[in-house]
């Protein structure tokens, strides 16, 4: 099986800091990943698709970008909204659909 | 525009079963695959099984194979899982999700649209 390793599982942050998450496949997994945001009690909220494709509606400062297995989504300048958990999702073959370990977000 | 709306969910003992339900709305649903995801209290995130857009192929986690099953009927624009010997452990909040694209094989790039959740908690 092919295994998603995303980092850190925590970060803290200020307004207007530029964040990078990272999430590293074991194996190559093409295009076939994602990002979401999630915010206590409401469901996940798709970011980016195909590890690079802004989803319509989600901010510019919001970027995800792809080298060999490594995987990143960066937040240009932070936000009082963005502080919320992230996860990656590999796609690329179910049933391994599975989600990274995700990354809290706090405001420092 | 997209709305999902789960349903079915509730407290249950060790062994019973249920029947989750997603009803889908504003999108063609005989078009895209659709997903179960769930998600233990203060956890993260786990996908649980996913259905082709026609119904012809269905997949699922490890964690539930043999339990759960997946359907679709595209005539009434909903998604179900049945879940049967139900565990303490599959305490989640159980999302229906759609895929991104169109007619989409056994992969996909994403989920773009998520419904709310309905809760099931497994005890005794």
């Amino acid at each position: 099986d092919i295994q998603l390793t995303q980092s850190p599982s925590f970060l803290s942050a200020s307004v207007g800091d530029r964040v990078t998450i990272t999430c590293r496949a074991s194996q190559g997994i093409s295009s076939y990943l994602a990002w979401y945001q999630q915010k206590p009690g409401k469901a996940p909220n798709l970011l980016i698709y195909a590890a690079s494709t802004l989803q319509s509606g989600v901010p510019s400062r919001f970027s995800g970008s792809a080298s060999g297995t490594e995987f990143t989504l960066t937040i240009s300048s932070l936000q009082p909204e963005d502080f919320a958990t992230y996860y990656c999702q590999k796609l690329n073959s179910y049933p391994q659909a599975t989600f990274g370990q995700g990354t809290r977000l706090e405001i420092k | 525009q997209v709305q999902l709306v789960e349903s079915g969910g509730g407290v249950v003992q060790p062994g019973r079963s249920l029947r989750l339900s997603c009803e889908a709305s504003g999108f063609t649903f005989r078009s895209y695959g659709m997903h179960w995801v769930r998600q233990a209290p203060g956890k993260g995130l786990e996908w649980v099984a996913a259905i082709l857009y026609d119904g012809s192929k269905k997949y699922y986690a490890d964690s539930v194979k043999g339990r759960f099953t997946i359907s679709r009927d595209n005539s009434k624009n909903s998604l179900y899982l049945q879940v049967d010997s139900l565990r303490p452990e599959d305490t989640a909040e159980y999302y229906c999700a759609k895929d991104v694209q169109l007619y989409s094989g056994s992969y996909s790039v994403g989920l773009d649209n998520w419904g709310q959740g309905t809760l099931v908690t497994v005890s005794s």
